[in-house]
């Protein structure tokens, strides 16, 4: 069940707004990152990946950032919008092994 | 991106029935697929992984017995979740990969299941 006072990490921006959302990730080893958003009440949505070969990878309105010095990734969305609110995941994953999820930061988008 | 389905959307059932929750990979084959559970304001949890043709692998703290999981096809994954209980109830994810190329491919996830047990 849930625990007790368990929270996510929130970002609270306003509309128009650029968002970064950051996320430590633990294998060094890692060679594949994605990130999801996850609205309430359904599954994780693709939004970007980038492979260790990379450190920058652009798609529409995103852009993912990763910095395996110090093993940090970073999700920036420009122009954010209302519909941006979700929760946003980072995953990592090494190999043909299984993903590995970070804990998941809530953006919150004001009008 | 690809598309993963699930179905049921929502069940509820009675305590001490079984409940199968269907993925299908909808536009490519999914040589692996994976089962999660969530909780509220928690990410998502790995119960098993299973490829195409063989037994599943459950992580540590599943019973395997209780979270029954049928990989028959490349496109088609089954979860039965066997004699359900009040605290089977949570959100369960089905997921799938494909490989291309000898590299694996993105993992692309359904849209979940709600299950409430009473």
């Amino acid at each position: 069940g849930e625990s007790v006072g368990l929270h996510l990490p929130t970002l609270s921006v306003q509309e128009g707004d650029n968002s970064i959302i950051n996320c430590a990730y633990s294998n060094s080893a890692s060679d594949y990152f994605i990130w999801y958003k996850q609205e309430s009440g359904k599954g994780p949505q693709f939004i970007i990946d980038i492979r260790s070969n990379m450190d920058k990878r652009q798609g529409q309105r995103v852009t993912v950032l990763l910095n395996k010095t110090v093993k940090h990734l970073s999700l920036q969305i420009a122009a954010t919008q209302p519909g941006d609110s979700a929760v946003y995941f980072c995953a990592e994953i090494e190999g043909y092994s299984t993903l590995t999820f970070g804990k998941g930061t809530m953006l919150l988008v004001s009008p | 991106g690809a598309v993963v389905s699930q179905h049921p959307s929502r069940v509820i059932c009675k305590s001490g029935t079984s409940v199968k929750i269907e993925c299908r990979s909808l536009d490519f084959q999914a040589t692996t697929m994976f089962w999660y559970r969530q909780f509220p304001k928690q990410s998502l949890m790995l119960m098993a992984t299973s490829n195409e043709g063989s037994k599943a692998t459950y992580e540590q703290g599943v019973e395997k017995d209780k979270f029954l999981i049928n990989h028959a096809s490349l496109t088609l994954s089954t979860l039965t979740v066997t004699s359900a209980h009040p605290e089977d109830s949570s959100f369960y994810i089905c997921s799938a990969r494909g490989v291309s190329g000898g590299v694996q491919e993105t993992q692309y996830f359904g849209p979940g299941t709600r299950l409430l047990v009473l």
